[in-house]
Order: structure tokens, then C-alpha cells, then sequence
């Protein structure tokens, strides 16, 4: 089986560029995570997918990220225009059904260098 | 809103020694779930072990075992004979029960950077 496939796994882009991160979740999946790591510190929730729907998007910092999950299948993180403090490490995570069996299964994550 | 909190930035043991991570959380619920994973340098991150707060004896995996005690909101992981290939760094996490509000997102600490010396 296949795991949470994430990409680019680097990117480094100058403050006010457009970057497209991409999650591709394990098949099955209909629960799809982001999570972020800025500056070393601790790993905080950006939104839930529940296949296509935003589940909840209570942690997203501001209107220069959006998150689509189209067709319910992988899912892309737009930031725009990038800022400075957006660098840090981006997280995917997916489940089958988190509320059964506890389990997570996380990507790399993609490490994000705004200068 | 739940907070995990994990006060060794940094910690070191000795091949084949134990060592103890630390991790305090602090929540107003009473069910809920604990984790510890492993993220091994640019590999993508592993659950190393699960504690439900409703069950009071201590979950182990192997050389992995916790000590979860619940009055004290703390959920320490200790590492028994330890290997090279544990080197990584080690974040606990928090997830509420299905029945509260907060839904399936995980809180996590800040994480422990673990080094195994030869």
C-alpha cells in the first residue's frame, strides 16, 4: 500500500510568490489532514477534509492559504503571496476513520523557505 | 483548548541505556487519547504508541512503554535498550474522544530531539 505521498518535499520562494503544496492521500482515505511546524516549534492543525468537504478549517492563519480537496482525492495547499513567517514544515496526514481507529498515517511533509 | 507541552528541547542517551521523554498536557475533558510519534530525520512521521485515558494500565510496544497518569496530565515515554535507529525527534500528541466538540485533529508538543550515542 501506497503511504501519504507529499511534494514537492523542498521549496524555497521569494516573500509574495504563489506556492501549491500537494497531498496525495493513501487510497481510501476520505479523512485528509494539513498540519504546519513553524521555527521549531510545535506541530499546529490547519483543516480536515472529509473527502471533498471541509471538515473543519478552524486553524487556517488567514485568506492567503486555501485548501481544496477536489473530487476527494489529493488535496493541493495554496499559499498567496507568501509571507516570511509561512516558512516552516507542512504536514498531510490521512485516515479511514479516525474516530475508530485512532490511526494517522502522515507524509514527509514539505519544508517551505520564504525569503 | 488543549495544550501538550514537551519541556526537553533536546535529550541524549547511550546505546543500549533507557531514557524518559517527557510530555504535560493540560484539558478539561475527561476522555480522550494520547500519542507519541517518531519523526526520523526527512522521513515521514510514525506512531510509535497509543494510550486511550480511559484505561489505566499503560500501553507498551515492545521497548516502548508510557507512564500515563492522569491526575497529573502527564504522559511520559520511555525508551528501553536503546538503538541507533531511534534517533529522531519524538512529539506527543493529544486528540479529544469522538464525542467532543473538537473533532479528529491531533494537538501536538513542541517535540524532543532524541540522539542515540554509539
Amino acid at each position: 500500500e501506497a503511504g501519504v505521498t507529499q511534494f514537492p518535499s523542498h521549496s524555497v520562494i521569494e516573500k509574495g510568490q504563489t506556492v501549491t503544496l500537494r497531498c496525495d492521500p493513501i487510497s481510501g482515505h476520505d479523512n485528509l489532514y494539513w498540519y504546519r511546524r513553524v521555527m521549531g516549534k510545535e506541530i499546529k492543525f490547519l483543516l480536515h477534509f472529509v473527502k471533498e468537504s471541509k471538515q473543519d478549517e478552524s486553524g487556517m492563519p488567514n485568506n492567503r492559504f486555501l485548501a481544496e480537496r477536489t473530487g476527494g482525492t489529493y488535496s493541493t495547499l495554496k499559499v498567496q503571496p507568501a509571507e516570511l513567517e509561512d516558512s516552516g514544515v507542512y504536514f498531510c496526514a490521512s485516515s479511514q476513520d479516525p474516530d475508530r481507529d485512532y490511526g494517522y498515517t502522515f507524509g514527509s511533509g514539505t519544508r517551505l523557505t520564504v525569503v | 483548548a488543549q495544550t501538550v507541552t514537551q519541556s526537553q528541547p533536546e535529550m541524549s542517551v547511550q546505546e543500549a541505556e533507557t531514557v524518559t521523554l517527557s510530555c504535560t498536557y493540560d484539558t478539561s475533558e475527561s476522555d480522550y487519547y494520547l500519542f507519541w510519534y517518531k519523526q526520523p530525520p526527512s522521513r515521514q512521521m510514525i506512531l510509535v504508541i497509543r494510550q486511550e485515558a480511559y484505561k489505566q494500565q499503560n500501553a507498551t510496544e515492545n521497548r516502548f512503554s508510557v507512564n500515563f497518569q492522569k491526575a497529573a496530565k502527564s504522559f511520559s515515554l520511555k525508551i528501553s535498550d536503546s538503538q541507533l535507529g531511534d534517533a529522531a525527534m519524538y512529539f506527543c500528541a493529544y486528540r479529544s474522544d469522538p464525542w467532543e466538540t473538537s473533532g479528529s485533529r491531533l494537538t501536538f508538543g513542541e517535540g524532543t530531539q532524541l540522539t542515540v550515542n554509539p
